[in-house]
């Protein structure tokens, strides 16, 4: 199956600084890729979709301008949480999609655990 | 609004017993609905999806667009089944998916 690694997984950082989470699709090109908060306890919730070359489209609510995404090549989506503050600590996932004919499955990383102090 | 609403955040279960987590769904088109699951330290994989119409490690899901449901069944559950289940929907077509609070299913020997 498709391999989806993060990068850190686990990351603590000073409020007030930035923090760069990537997404990398390890055995395959993901023209798509999705960011996800998932607070103690509760469900995913999309942030935002990656698409490659262009900008991602974010969810309503999510601001674009402290959580910036980049899905400069196939392989490859990093998500920046900017001036981080304690509220943003939270687990982040990215998946991306593979397709096989044409049905398409989401894989999913492994999370990013950020804490903000 | 869409929503997906799976009401046991728990649900306990002896080795062997049938096992049915329920997920109820609001959408006004045409959704895919699917089920994940995450293993203990592992990362959510899918489990199935309904367009399928398979029979995942014993497990099936039949979509009930009267009831808006889509109840994921296993006869006779396995200690290697606990594991936290999350029921998810997604627009025909689109590539947004809203997942369910999720259901932590324990089977006990």
């Amino acid at each position: 199956g498709a391999v989806v690694s993060q990068h850190p997984s686990r990351v603590i950082c000073k409020s007030g600084t930035s923090v760069k989470i990537e997404c990398r699709s390890l055995d395959f090109q993901a023209t798509t890729m999705f960011w996800y908060r998932q607070f103690p306890k509760q469900s995913l919730m999309l942030m935002a979709t990656s698409n490659e070359g262009s900008k991602a489209t974010y969810e309503q609510g999510v601001e674009k301008d402290k959580f910036l995404i980049n899905h400069a090549s196939l392989t490859l989506s990093t998500l920046t949480v900017t001036s981080a503050h304690p509220e943003d600590s939270s687990f982040y996932i990215c998946s991306a999609v593979v397709w096989r004919g044409s049905t398409d499955t989401q894989y999913f990383g492994p999370g990013t655990r950020l804490t903000v102090l | 609004a869409q929503r997906v609403t799976q009401p046991e955040k728990l649900l306990s279960v002896f080795k062997g017993a049938p096992v049915e987590l329920k997920c109820n769904y609001s959408y006004s088109g045409s959704p895919e609905l699917f089920w994940y699951v995450q293993y203990s330290r592992q990362r959510l994989q899918l489990l199935l999806r309904h367009i399928s119409r398979e029979s995942i490690k014993g497990f099936t899901a039949d979509l009930n667009k009267g009831e808006t449901s889509f109840h994921l069944k296993k006869p006779f559950a396995q200690e290697e089944d606990s594991a936290m289940y999350y029921c998810a929907l997604r627009d025909t077509g689109g590539f947004k998916t809203i997942f369910g609070a999720g259901t932590r299913l324990f089977v006990k020997a």
